[in-house]
């Protein structure tokens, strides 16, 4: 079975400061790994997608998240954030066969001015 | 303009009742889903439908029944309500399922509330 855990419940940072949200998997086979961000009272926007190849990949909004297999981890970064990147931050994994979303808790956070 | 429609946006209903959540999609999409988010869970899938038949179905509960009339839209009919289902649903949609992996675009939720 496949698991998601983001261990931050709730980050908060100030404008202009770097942001790391956690993201560890579990998968037996190989993961399809995938970000999303939830404004609020809104649906979940895609914000990058690991497949495969270069570990490090680039998103929407200046977020980028760099795959380890060997960590089984897809941690979500941002160099500089901005108030309106305050929003709760999904981790999800799937397969190729099914293409179920298994999601993480999810991280809240909230940037202060 | 919106590509994924779900209706209505909120929803309250009381025990024992009866409620289709509305999802469309305008995506051009062969592959549609329901999740639901509930207080302190992480969204939870529930279906998946292929160009209108059901692939995947990981609710328990034979009270929770998709409808798919077109092949973009995917109702949610939920039968005999209890206020264990009060939750956030949302539909989403993908390309396709086989032979992916294929993105997933979301709707906005429908919030059900049940009293």
């Amino acid at each position: 079975a496949q698991s998601v855990t983001q261990p931050d419940a709730r980050v908060t940072v100030s404008e202009g400061a770097s942001l790391q949200l956690r993201c560890k998997y579990s998968y037996s086979g190989t993961p399809y790994l995938f970000w999303y961000v939830q404004y609020q009272r809104q649906g979940l926007q895609l914000l990058l997608k690991y497949y495969s190849g270069d570990p490090v990949v680039q998103g929407v909004n200046g977020f980028e998240a760099e795959f380890s297999k060997s960590d089984s981890s897809f941690h979500l970064r941002k160099a500089s954030v901005h108030w309106s990147d305050s929003a709760v931050y999904f981790c999800a994994v799937t397969n190729s066969a099914g293409n179920k979303l298994t999601f993480g808790i999810g991280t809240r956070v909230l940037v202060r001015p | 303009d919106p590509k994924i429609i779900q209706k209505p946006k909120y929803l309250v209903a009381v025990t024992g009742s009866e409620k289709i959540l509305i999802c469309e999609q305008y995506l051009g999409h062969n592959a549609m889903y329901w999740y639901r988010q509930s207080a302190k869970k992480p969204l939870e899938f529930m279906f998946s439908y292929s160009y209108q038949k059901l692939m995947d179905n990981q609710t328990a509960s034979s009270r929770f029944q998709p409808q798919s009339s077109k092949k973009n839209h995917l109702d949610l009919q939920i039968t005999a309500l209890k206020p264990d289902d009060s939750a956030t649903y949302f539909c989403a949609s993908s390309q396709d399922i086989s032979g992916g992996p294929y993105e997933q675009y979301f709707g906005p939720g429908t919030r059900l509330t049940v009293l």
